[in-house]
Order: C-alpha cells, then structure tokens, then sequence
C-alpha cells in the first residue's frame, strides 16, 4: 500500500515569490494535516482537515499561506509571497480519522534564498 | 504554556546495548502519548503508542513506559543496531499531536 505521497520534495526559491507544496494521503484517510518543521525541532501542526473542510488552522499564518483540499482527497499547501524563515520541511500526514495514528510523508524541503 | 519536552538532545550507544529515551511532558490532561521515528530526509515514522490508562506496552524489541505520578515517558529499545540511528520524538495528543524536541540516537558498531 503506497503511503503518503509529496511533492516535491525540494524546492528552491528566491523571497517575495510564491511556491505551491502538493499532498496525496493514504487512500481511505479522511483526515490530513500539514506541519512544519524546523532544523531540530519537532513538527508544528499547520492546518488539520476532515475530509475537504478545514477544521483547525489556528497556527496558520493566513496572511501569506493558503491550502486546500477541495475533493477531500489530495491537497495543496501554498506560500505567497514567501520569506526567508520560511526556510523548512513541510510535512504532511494522514490518519483514518481523529485522534488516529498519523502517517507521515517524506516532506517537501523549502529553501527561501 | 503546557509543552513536551526530552531530555537529552543526544544518546550514543554501543551496537547491541539497550537505549533508553526519555521524554517529560507537562499536560496532566494529556491522554494518548506516541513515539515517532525520523531518519534524515525521512518523514516521522510511528513507532508505538500508549494511553493514558496504561503503565508500560511493548512492541517488538521496543517498550514504551508511561509515569503519570512525575509526567514521564520513556521508550526503550532493546538490543540497538545500527539502523536505529535517527532522531526520536514523543508526541502527546489530546485532540492535536504536540511534539517534543528530539533525541538523536546514534549506535556506534
């Protein structure tokens, strides 16, 4: 069974321009999240959906980051414009419901110069 | 605020021995504790769980201890080997998963 799929999984951008992360959780997973993860540092929760409805983005600097999962199924996680600390990996998960065991991907790695 | 935090940012162990990771936590209403394994350029990978009306679960070669009384948790890997280098993370949940800092273990051969 395929895992949680991201892409890409390495990105490199210069400030002030925007950049798109994709996710495509585990089949059958109804709820996903996207973290952040600073060098060292445990992932930060984002943004949790349950299926296409976002139903906890309280740490989401709503300013400049935007997701969506409009079919409830895959989703995409959007910087714009970005900055220099948003230099990170960004993680994104999926467990069959809430609270459940969360399934990581490998992560996309942004690198803002 | 309330927090999850280890210890130790490092634990060398010969290949072999037993590791012990310990993680301290400061929620008392937290009622589901999880230990994630993260290799480099690898996302976190579940190792085993516990809830809060357990003292200690084992898995295969790991067990993980849970002391409500000191808000402790630790997870214990038996006979280490070389593929179990990487950064460990406690993650505590009631209702949203709050990670630790991270232990990095390293098994020297």
């Amino acid at each position: 069974e395929a895992g949680v799929v991201q892409s890409p999984r390495y990105k490199i951008i210069e400030k002030k321009q925007p950049v798109a992360f994709w996710c495509n959780p585990i089949s059958g997973h109804n709820t996903l999240y996207w973290y952040l993860q600073n060098l060292g540092q445990g992932p930060e929760l984002l943004i949790r959906y349950e299926n296409e409805e976002a139903v906890d983005d309280s740490q989401l600097p709503k300013d400049r980051f935007s997701a969506e999962r409009l079919k409830g199924v895959d989703s995409t996680l959007k910087i714009q414009p970005a900055e220099l600390g948003d230099s990170a990996v960004y993680l994104c998960a999926s467990s069959l419901g809430s609270p459940d065991t969360q399934y990581f991907g490998p992560g996309t790695r942004l690198t803002v110069l | 605020g309330e927090s999850v935090g280890l210890h130790l940012p490092t634990l060398s162990v010969q290949e072999g021995d037993n590791s012990i990771i310990n993680c301290a936590y400061s929620n008392s209403a937290s009622d589901y504790f999880i230990w994630y394994k993260q290799e480099s350029g690898k996302g976190p990978q579940f190792i085993i769980d516990i809830r809060s009306n357990m003292d200690k679960r084992q898995g295969q070669r790991v067990t993980v201890l849970l002391n409500k009384t000191v808000k402790h948790l630790s997870l214990q890997i038996a006979a280490t080997q070389p593929g179990d280098s990487a950064v460990y993370f406690c993650a505590e949940t009631e209702g949203k998963l709050i990670f630790g800092q991270g232990t990095e273990l390293s098994v020297k051969p």
